[in-house]
């Protein structure tokens, strides 16, 4: 079955507004993280979340590792946040599982 | 400072040509990756060097050879190029093995045509 999976595919909102992205994933996966890859295809790392909660800025990500679940909050949301928000974690061959990713526009 | 640089970053080339991708970091690392990026922004783990040691080779056509002459360095030379192989390539390093935080290069777009 799917190992990481994330939610919604697609959004679209209105610059100021607030997201919540998904990202479930199957007990062989742990060591969470979120990456956002920029509208010119650069991947920066955003948060190593294996579970708790962190903040930078605008962001914060919080993992629930005992129900198999992150959240990535974007807050007061700007264009510059458009892009593609992938989740993945290490599986059992300890290599990186990836998420399908969100796809999130901000209109100004 | 760039932590993870790659070169070049755009490559055009023909059918049957035999190029390299080239990788850097900066930060340290023991662990080196290359990824392949499709059309539908899908991201496949190629290869993975640990200390200039092959850790991860993904089922990925022998034309692909990696090459890493020291930890700081891991790069990626393709033959005999096809239409297929057109995708973004990415360059990852992190401090160690094992699906830890990873940080990625800004890409490699190569178009075959």
């Amino acid at each position: 079955g799917i190992q990481v999976e994330q939610s919604p595919p697609d959004l679209i909102l209105q610059e100021g507004a607030n997201s919540t992205l998904r990202c479930n994933f199957s007990d062989s996966v742990n060591n969470l993280q979120w990456f956002h890859q920029n509208p010119w295809g650069q991947l920066i790392n955003l948060f190593y979340i294996p579970s708790g909660t962190k903040q930078n800025g605008r962001l914060s990500a919080t993992t629930v590792a005992t129900e198999r679940y992150s959240l990535l909050y974007i807050s007061s949301s700007q264009t510059t946040d458009s892009g593609v928000y992938f989740c993945a974690g290490r599986g059992s061959n300890y290599q990186l599982i990836w998420g399908a990713g969100t796809k999130l526009i901000i209109k100004p | 400072d760039t932590a993870v640089s790659q070169t070049p970053k755009y490559l055009v080339t023909q059918m049957g040509n035999d190029k390299s991708i080239k990788c850097e970091q900066n930060l340290g690392h023991d662990t080196m990756y290359w990824y392949k990026q499709d059309s539908k922004k899908f991201l496949k783990i190629m290869f993975s060097y640990n200390n200039k040691e092959l850790i991860i080779n993904e089922t990925v056509p022998n034309r692909f050879s990696p090459k890493s002459p020291d930890k700081a360095h891991l790069n990626l030379h393709i033959n005999s190029l096809e239409l297929g192989d057109s995708a973004v390539y990415f360059c990852a390093s992190s401090p160690r093995t094992g699906g830890y935080e990873q940080y990625f290069g800004p890409g490699t777009r190569l178009t075959v045509t």
